[in-house]
């Protein structure tokens, strides 16, 4: 069966840091991969998604990046680190199968100080 | 452009009471619909998923929920809350290959 793995499971960043969050997925190949960040009281906003190595969309303006260096691995990054990134990060795989269903991630929850 | 509107962003039902929970899409085509459930501090669970194939899906945890086109909607219900149901619950519909449009959420909790 397959599984995703998200680390580290909380942190706590002073503003300015640089930022590296991984998810990994097990027991399915080529999936496609997606970072989410869920505000406080504002749902679930899509940052980027994957559908191969080293083939990302950015789906919003802002100060992440996120990157593939391997099939099962998906990693979100940034340089400097601001107030408004705090919030629960989720990383999600898909099929490239016919319903689009995604399988979500733990999180990792950022706190910005 | 496709979008979810989730009436309610805090539900609040006796246990052992009915469970609904509104959602409303739209789409300019069929859509796949979803619903997930996020208990505190943990990511998403898929409860159920409509693909076409029954208006009336069935999920886990004993929820279901009902595809009407006409109403372009997607109502979650469970017949008999339980304590343990208490949780953020998310509607969700697949507008193209690959992405989901998700809803703001409803809170459900459950009182004894």
């Amino acid at each position: 069966s397959q599984t995703i793995h998200q680390w580290p499971a909380t942190l706590v960043q002073p503003v300015g840091s640089p930022l590296s969050l991984e998810c990994t997925v097990e027991g399915t190949s080529n999936p496609n991969l997606y970072w989410y960040r869920q505000a406080a009281g504002r749902g679930l906003q899509l940052l980027f998604y994957s559908i191969g190595i080293d083939q990302i969309s950015s789906e919003v303006p802002q100060n992440l990046s996120a990157s593939r260096p391997q099939d099962r691995q998906f990693i979100l990054s940034s340089k400097k680190l601001l107030l408004s990134d705090s919030g629960f990060y989720l990383c999600a795989w898909s099929d490239k199968g016919s319903t689009d269903t995604q399988y979500f991630g733990p999180g990792t929850r950022l706190t910005v100080l | 452009a496709q979008s979810v509107t989730q009436l309610g962003s805090h539900v609040s039902v006796s246990e052992g009471a009915l469970v609904l929970l509104r959602c409303n899409y739209s789409s300019s085509v069929p859509p796949y619909l979803f619903w997930y459930v996020q208990y505190p501090n943990q990511g998403l669970q898929l409860l159920l998923k409509y693909t076409s194939a029954a208006t009336l899906v069935k999920g886990i945890n004993g929820f279901e929920a009902e595809f009407k086109k006409s109403e372009t909607s997607f109502h979650l219900t469970k017949p008999s809350a339980h304590m343990s149901d208490a949780a953020e619950y998310f509607c969700a519909v697949s507008p193209a290959w690959g992405k989901l449009i998700f809803g703001q959420g409803t809170e459900l909790s459950v009182k004894p």
